[in-house]
């Protein structure tokens, strides 16, 4: 089975801190998302990658930058949380094919006191 | 501009009965379709999917349903158990590079025994 897996479930962080959540994968997959997950709004896309070092802005990029180095792992960076940042954030990994499916992480449950 | 939409964020149905998720879309790009089910503290997990040159898909109690000229998809689970309780987001994809979802907002199903 796909297993991805995020640093942490849970983190607080006071406003202004830089942030770092980090995902790794191990099934071998090119592609890599960021998702958040509010309440009403579903999951938006934030960033993703298709290929090591190559990176794309998903639907609300604002306030977060990504990296991407080796093919297994996939950061997403909050240069200087706000609490407007407060959110689930969630990893996912996909191979380019015809089922399109993506496995995700357990998610992290991020706070910005 | 939401591409994917959910317009029941909760749904109660009795233990044994018939549970309908519905889900619309605008997107005629969309050409693939997935359902994930989604319980608290977790990750999604995918459930089914279906392509658009189908218009049912069906694996156990699940069975989607499309239909591309009202751009609308439906999940039936027949019969509903308790373990059915969860989140559902329904996503939608278009052939590209890396195959990004684009999910809806979610709709709480709840089983009551």
């Amino acid at each position: 089975d796909v297993k991805v897996t995020q640093s942490s479930r849970y983190l607080v962080k006071r406003t202004g801190e830089k942030v770092f959540l980090e995902c790794v994968q191990d099934m071998d997959h090119e592609n890599m998302f960021w998702y958040r997950q509010d309440p009403g709004l579903g999951l938006r896309l934030i960033y993703f990658s298709y290929d090591v070092k190559m990176k794309e802005k998903g639907d609300i990029p604002e306030g977060y930058s990504v990296s991407r180095e080796k093919k297994e792992r996939f950061s997403l960076i909050l240069e200087s949380a706000s609490t407007n940042q407060t959110s689930m954030y969630l990893c996912a990994s996909s191979n380019p094919g015809p089922t399109r499916k993506q496995f995700f992480g357990p998610g992290t449950r991020l706070t910005v006191l | 501009d939401q591409q994917v939409k959910q317009n029941s964020p909760s749904l109660s149905v009795q233990e044994g009965r018939i549970s309908i998720l519905n889900c619309d879309y605008t997107n005629s790009m969309f050409d693939y379709f997935l359902w994930y089910k989604k319980y608290p503290a977790e990750g999604p997990t995918f459930l089914i999917s279906i392509s658009s040159i189908k218009d049912k898909n069906e694996d156990g109690r699940f069975t989607v349903f499309l239909n591309k000229s009202a751009k609308h998809l439906s999940l039936h689970i027949v019969p509903s158990q308790p373990g059915d309780s969860a989140v559902y987001f329904c996503a939608a994809s278009v052939v590209s590079g890396a195959q990004k979802l684009v999910f809806g907002q979610g709709t709480r199903l709840t089983i009551n025994p």
